[in-house]
């Protein structure tokens, strides 16, 4: 079983429905992450948590929101989606110990918004 | 502005070395970092730098030289599997992530 798991992997929906895409973990990590990507631009982060108490925003997070409801999950809700948040979104956890701050990246949930 | 250049595509012939470029302009600096990432599939840690030169993992070196904003991925004895895109990252004065828009390696027999 995958350590960072996504739910759904795959989702098609219309404009202006809410979805919400659920990311849990068995790693044990504080910190969690949820990024999109598109095709020919970088990961861009969108919200970041480090603890279940802590929430900050990413480069963009605008028409987005989060909830961490435990340390092990961390869910991004999209309250009305549109056609330009289409695209592949990650959420990942790093291990605070860790020197290298490396990510641990979820399998992804492709998102179509018609 | 914050700023990661990559190529973004090569070509390479299996068996043989391929070096991909990363150059950065971030604020402030506290290491670099390289992922591949197959089709479709979540991105997975390779290599990080922190300090000036060359770190070797198997078939995969990563180098960095601070001074000129610039690191390469060496990969060698190239299998097909290999064919993927490889993220550069930097980790800014904030301790954020800035990600390259990735290069994407072509393999071919």
């Amino acid at each position: 079983d995958a350590d960072v798991t996504q739910t759904p992997r795959n989702r098609i929906t219309k404009t202006g429905k809410r979805i919400m895409l659920e990311c849990s973990q068995t790693k044990g990590h504080d910190r969690m992450y949820w990024y999109r990507q598109d095709p020919g631009l970088g990961l861009r982060l969108i919200y970041y948590s480090f603890d279940v108490k802590d929430i900050n925003k990413g480069e963009i997070s605008d028409g987005y929101s989060v909830s961490r409801q435990a340390q092990a999950k961390f869910s991004l809700s999209l309250e009305s989606a549109i056609p330009n948040q289409t695209a592949l979104y990650f959420c990942a956890t790093s291990d605070l110990q860790r020197d290298t701050g490396e990510l641990f990246f979820g399998e992804g949930s492709r998102l179509t918004v018609l | 502005g914050q700023n990661i250049d990559q190529p973004t595509e090569m070509t390479a012939t299996e068996g043989a070395i391929v070096q991909i470029n990363c150059t950065y302009q971030t604020s402030g600096f506290n290491g670099l970092f390289w992922y591949q990432q197959h089709a479709g599939e979540a991105p997975t840690f390779l290599s990080y730098n922190v300090l000036d030169g060359l770190e070797e993992k198997g078939r995969f070196s990563s180098f960095l030289s601070r001074s000129k904003g610039y690191s390469y991925l060496l990969l060698k004895e190239l299998q097909m599997k290999d064919s993927a895109s490889y993220l550069c990252a930097v980790k800014d004065s904030n301790y954020q992530l800035i990600w390259g828009a990735g290069t994407k390696l072509i393999i071919k027999p």
